[in-house]
């Protein structure tokens, strides 16, 4: 069974750094892109983050970029997503994701599977 | 590519039948996903490729459209169908885009 188990969320001071974790387990980590999207309060789905396989390759979304970092240890079947520079708007459920399925050489780019999410509060 | 779905809430009674409209701003192909979010609970994937059902997704639910206009109809509505339901584009990325969502109430 597909897991996914987020961690690290809290309250945070605008302006500093928090770093959210993600432990997955239930299928082989290193042979899927994984994904972060954030849900603010009483508003929708927004994509944040997502990795390629190794690692090498990286995208977030303008909102996040230059301030968020994604990583990944296929090792330890762990996900990361470092954010600095914190601001009121970055207040959400965090949500860990697998990113895409491959068929027959083609690769589907939905969201398969989640995590129960962590909480961020960015506020004085 | 910005995803409307409509309506942003739906009250239904079980036993009904009930459909979501998503619109893609420009045309997807049929590379639409919806997905399910109930408190306490990690989102579902319900449907992907537009009309495809998950594997576990149950029948009464389905998936319509290609390019711009998808519709998720749920037939015959049990009481665990009530939640909110996402669309969520893949066709052009990034970034990946999702609809606001519908929330299912109970009539």
């Amino acid at each position: 069974e597909v897991q996914l188990v987020e961690s690290g969320g809290g309250l945070v001071q605008p302006g500093r750094s928090l770093k959210l974790s993600c432990a997955a387990s239930g299928f082989t980590f290193s042979n899927y892109y994984m994904a972060w999207v954030r849900q603010a309060p009483k508003k929708g789905l927004e994509w944040v983050a997502t990795i390629s396989t190794s690692g090498s390759r990286t995208y977030y979304p303008d909102s996040v970029k230059g301030r968020f970092t994604i990583s990944r240890d296929n090792a330890k079947s762990s996900l990361y997503l470092q954010m600095n520079s914190l601001k009121s708007e970055d207040t959400a459920t965090y949500y860990c994701a697998r990113h895409g399925v491959t068929i027959a050489a083609i690769s589907y780019w939905y969201f398969d599977f989640w995590g129960p999410g962590t909480m961020v509060t960015v506020s004085s | 590519v910005q995803m409307t779905q409509s309506p942003s809430y739906l009250a239904a009674s079980p036993g009904e039948s009930v459909s979501i409209s998503c619109k893609a701003s420009k045309s997807i192909s049929n590379n639409l996903a919806w997905y399910q979010e109930k408190p306490g609970k990690a989102n579902k994937l319900l449907i992907h490729s537009g009309s495809t059902l998950q594997s576990g997704t149950p029948s009464r639910f389905s998936g319509s459209g290609s390019g711009t206009d998808f519709t998720l109809t749920i037939r015959s509505l049990e009481s665990e169908d009530f939640a909110v339901y996402y669309c969520q584009q893949y066709n052009e990325y990034p970034p990946w885009t999702f609809g606001g969502g519908t929330k299912l109430e109970l009539k």
